[in-house]
């Protein structure tokens, strides 16, 4: 059974990196056809699609945040990794890691982490 | 950008009725869209993808429909754990994946 476990800090200043890392058990990162997704949700709010990297390496990036976003993978810890610069008290939020195919979609999601921006 | 929205914002239903929750996309997503469930201080879960396929492990209970612009999630009997909040997501065109805003399904 695959399984996804967020990891990093729970408070990061505003105008740093806020960084983040997905590890995942119970099958191979690197399999292909799979991408692996990041997604946030604000207290109270719904959920935003933040980006998505393929087995290949390739990236998309939701338009709105491309410009501070940065995902990658280091398949020999069965990791992915997101960076989001200059952040803001708008960046707080539960983050999630997930396994993403178009087709099912978001079949699955770690339990999530709450990064709070905040001086 | 496409834009999902759902309807209504909070749905209030009775233990064993039916719920019928909408999503209408701004734009054609063919019959690429996904619908979620998300209790309290969960992740959210996938139900159902290419519009009508319940994914693993998903109750008969569930059942969505439509294509284009125009989707329902239906919940025939709900039952005292299906009072969450739901989301579609349309694929169809992507990055980015796009959610709607979610559908609260409270206790009457």
């Amino acid at each position: 059974q695959l399984q996804l476990q967020e990891s990093g800090p729970g408070l990061v200043k505003p105008s740093e990196t806020l960084s983040l890392t997905c590890t995942v058990s119970g099958g191979s990162i690197t399999t292909s056809s799979y991408y692996w997704a990041w997604i946030r949700q604000p207290p109270g709010k719904g959920l935003e699609w933040i980006g998505s990297i393929y087995s290949s390496g390739n990236t998309y990036y939701n338009p709105s945040l491309r410009s501070r976003v940065t995902i990658s993978v280091d398949p020999s810890k069965n990791q992915f990794s997101l960076n989001l610069s200059s952040v803001t008290a708008a960046d707080t939020a539960v983050y999630y890691c997930a396994k993403h195919n178009p087709e099912p979609g978001l079949d699955y999601w770690g339990q999530g982490t709450l990064v709070t921006v905040s001086s | 950008e496409i834009v999902m929205t759902q309807s209504p914002a909070t749905l209030s239903v009775s233990p064993g009725e039916r719920a019928t929750l909408s999503c209408r996309a701004s734009q054609s997503v063919s019959s690429n869209l996904a619908w979620y469930q998300q209790k309290p201080g969960q992740a959210p879960r996938l139900l159902i993808y290419g519009a009508s396929t319940r994914a693993t492990g998903i109750p008969a209970r569930f059942s969505g429909s439509g294509s284009g612009t125009e989707f329902t999630l239906t919940i025939s009997s709900l039952q005292s754990e299906d009072f969450a909040v739901y989301y579609c997501q349309q694929y169809n065109n992507w990055p980015p994946l796009i959610f709607g805003g979610g559908t609260k399904v409270e206790i009457k």
